[in-house]
């Protein structure tokens, strides 16, 4: 069974300052991590794949293999940033999206 | 254009009623999900079809049906609705069922049940 955590629920930073939202996994095969945002009121957008290694509105996410964890980080958030972020694994198998419990981000002015 | 499109994106309707909420998508993908999300956010996994094949069935109540006339198409029709059936539903997208390229999401359908 395939399984992904994110511990905070809500993460409120400041304008300019590091942002980490966690993301912890378990998966007995080699699994395909991602991100997705849901800005208020639109649609969730795939924000960032590990397999892709990409950097995208300043978050990068590395997958740590030993501690199961795919956080998300960005240097300097930015108050545009404030949304639900949702961590998501698909097994290597494919055929299904298992998501987070999401963290709603907050960046204050 | 919209690459995957839900109607209607808002439905309030009775208990005991029976609905439908229609998702195409025009990005040639394969594979097209529904997934729920409840009243926490949490987003779960209801349906997955790929070439119009039922894939995955997620201990969903048989009250919900969904239909893949074709593979631009996926359809779910909700027989005899219940106040816990009130949530957004999302339809997505994938190239194929890997989903290793990611899904797309249609805007969502906010269901009320009263």
């Amino acid at each position: 069974a395939q399984r992904v955590t994110q511990p905070e629920k809500l993460l409120s930073v400041f304008k300019g300052a590091p942002v980490e939202l966690k993301c912890n996994y378990s998966y007995s095969g080699s699994p395909e991590l991602f991100w997705y945002v849901q800005y208020s009121r639109q649609r969730l957008q795939l924000l960032l794949r590990h397999i892709s290694r990409e950097s995208i509105k300043g978050f990068t996410a590395d997958l740590n293999k030993g501690e199961t964890s795919f956080h998300l980080k960005k240097p300097f958030a930015q108050e545009e940033d404030s949304a639900m972020y949702y961590c998501a694994l698909s097994a290597a198998s494919g055929s299904r999206l298992t998501f987070g419990e999401g963290t709603q981000l907050t960046v204050n002015p | 254009d919209t690459a995957v499109s839900q109607t209607p994106k808002y439905l309030v309707t009775q208990m005991g009623n029976d609905k439908s909420i229609k998702c195409e998508q025009n990005l040639g993908h394969d594979t097209m999900y529904w997934y729920k999300q409840d009243s926490k956010k949490f987003l779960k996994i209801m349906f997955s079809y790929n070439n119009k094949e039922l894939i995955i069935n997620e201990t969903v109540p048989n009250r919900f049906s969904p239909k893949s006339p074709d593979k631009a198409h996926l359809n779910l029709h909700i027989n005899s609705l219940e106040l816990g059936d009130s949530a957004v539903y999302f339809c997505a997208s994938s190239q194929d069922l890997s989903g290793d390229y990611g899904y797309t999401f249609g805007s969502g359908t906010r269901l009320t049940v009263v």
